[in-house]
């Protein structure tokens, strides 16, 4: 199985910060790298496939970049709305493995 | 607008099967590219995929589970379900449905989800 850790598994910041969680793949997935967000309660949303293709109707604000092993997703300046938990998820190879979560709260 | 419901009993026995139903309203489940997912979260932790069937049947498992676990498709009532035996506490999840999108892009992703069932595993 392909292992995706991310880090930091949890973040405080500010509304308006640039924030970036990075996830790693313990082998090379090239591009095949998505990012969700997961609010309590809810079931998760696609934010970003291919590693950087802005899912429709995701606010610009939204990035995704990397290839390999090693990706990130930024967020440009923290809105109210974003706090909530962001996933990473491999689709290289079956299973289709997720990264452990990272948090973001607010400071 | 696509819409994936999951039904089923919040409460099982151990040792016993879980079993649970996605209707897909909004869409097809017979139409080509889409793979029609289970993906369970445990409390208060990460995302585990659990295996996904296809219009034809075809079916791949997560290995963890391989054995107890069977997901098929029924075209004609537009749902997919979920059968896992012999259930332990280690069971105990939200279990979500999704819809893995595979032709749109080279890199398939979950497009839609259901809103979650949690299912307990408790005598």
């Amino acid at each position: 199985d392909i292992q995706m850790t991310q880090s930091p598994s949890a973040l405080s910041a500010s509304a308006g910060d640039r924030v970036t969680i990075t996830c790693r793949a313990s082998q090379s997935i090239s591009t095949y790298l998505n990012w969700y967000q997961q609010k309590p309660g809810k079931a998760p949303k696609v934010l970003i496939h291919d590693a950087s293709s802005l899912q429709d109707g995701v606010p610009a604000r939204f990035s995704g970049s990397g290839s390999g092993t090693d990706f990130t997703l930024t967020i440009s300046s923290l809105q109210p709305e974003d706090y909530a938990t962001y996933y990473c998820q491999q689709s290289y190879s079956s299973p289709y493995t997720f990264g452990q979560g990272t948090t973001l709260e607010i400071k | 607008q696509v819409q994936l419901q999951e039904s089923g009993p919040g409460l099982v026995k151990p040792s016993e099967t879980l079993s649970l139903t996605c209707t897909v309203s909004g869409g097809s489940v017979s139409s080509d590219g889409y793979y029609w997912s289970w993906i369970r979260q445990s409390p208060g932790k990460g995302l585990e995929w659990i295996g996904y069937v296809y219009h034809t049947g075809s079916t791949n498992y997560n290995p963890s589970l391989r054995g107890r676990l069977t997901i098929s498709v029924s075209t004609s009532n537009n749902q997919f379900s979920l059968n896992l035996t012999s259930v332990t506490a280690a069971d105990t999840a939200v279990y979500y449905c999704a819809r893995y999108l595979t032709f749109v892009t080279k890199v398939p992703y979950y497009d839609y989800w259901g809103r979650g069932i949690l299912v307990t595993v408790s005598s």
